[in-house]
């Protein structure tokens, strides 16, 4: 069975730390993997990544995907206070045409 | 196991056609969202209900028609006013609470295309 795991399911750190949000998969026929930012209602899209071991960056966060272990992280370094939602790691199956969602990792940066 | 349902899994649209798009929850969640994916997109949210009977249009509703009259429901209705039908159309609900983030939770999703 598919399925998209991400971990932590919840982060406390202080304003300025840095984090790595983890997002581990089994998806038969893997087209791409998404990551998004939930706060009110729709989730921001922050990345789609494709290939392995090609970083992509925007400001403050950054993100990387590994095919042959399966896995992708979210980092943000020095956070802020507006980087406190959930993060959403979703990956896209290419035959079978559907997309899998993770449960998420809350985080919540304290000032 | 609780979950959402979004059926069907494919559907063909004619030109001048409406369809609807179905989708069921049995999370007792207050809460439900139509999204629209394309390719190299992310979601765009097209409506959004936070309770039966009510329901507010989000970034991209023209052309598109939903109804809330029950909680574990919520249908898209695609209408023939809307040009570029064809997409990944995703389903998702989540709780409700006043000052708290609650993750969303997805269903399997329904491509739809012009014939």
């Amino acid at each position: 069975e598919d399925k998209v795991v991400q971990s932590p399911l919840s982060l406390v750190v202080h304003e300025g730390d840095t984090v790595t949000l983890n997002c581990s998969y089994e998806v038969t026929n893997f087209r791409s993997l998404l990551w998004y930012k939930q706060e009110k209602k729709a989730p921001t899209f922050l990345f789609m990544l494709t290939s392995s071991g090609i970083e992509k960056k925007s400001g403050r966060l950054s993100s990387i995907l590994d095919k042959k272990e399966l896995f992708s992280i979210l980092n943000i370094t020095a956070t802020q206070t507006g980087d406190s939602a959930i993060y959403l790691c979703a990956v896209e199956a290419e035959r079978d045409d559907k997309i899998i969602f993770g449960k998420g990792t809350r985080l919540h940066i304290l000032p | 196991d609780g979950g959402i349902t979004q059926s069907p899994k494919y559907l063909f649209r004619k030109e001048g056609q409406n369809v609807t798009l179905s989708c069921e929850q049995n999370l007792n969640h207050d809460a439900m969202y139509w999204y629209r994916q394309d390719p190299g997109q992310g979601l765009r949210l097209i409506y959004y209900s936070q309770i039966v009977n009510d329901f507010q249009k989000g970034d991209i509703a023209e052309g598109y028609s939903v109804s809330r009259e029950k909680k574990e429901s919520f249908p898209l209705t695609v209408t023939s006013a809307q040009k570029n039908p064809t997409a990944f159309y995703l389903c998702a609900s989540s709780i409700v609470e006043p000052y708290s983030n609650q993750p969303q939770h997805f269903g399997d999703g329904t491509r739809l295309s012009i014939l």
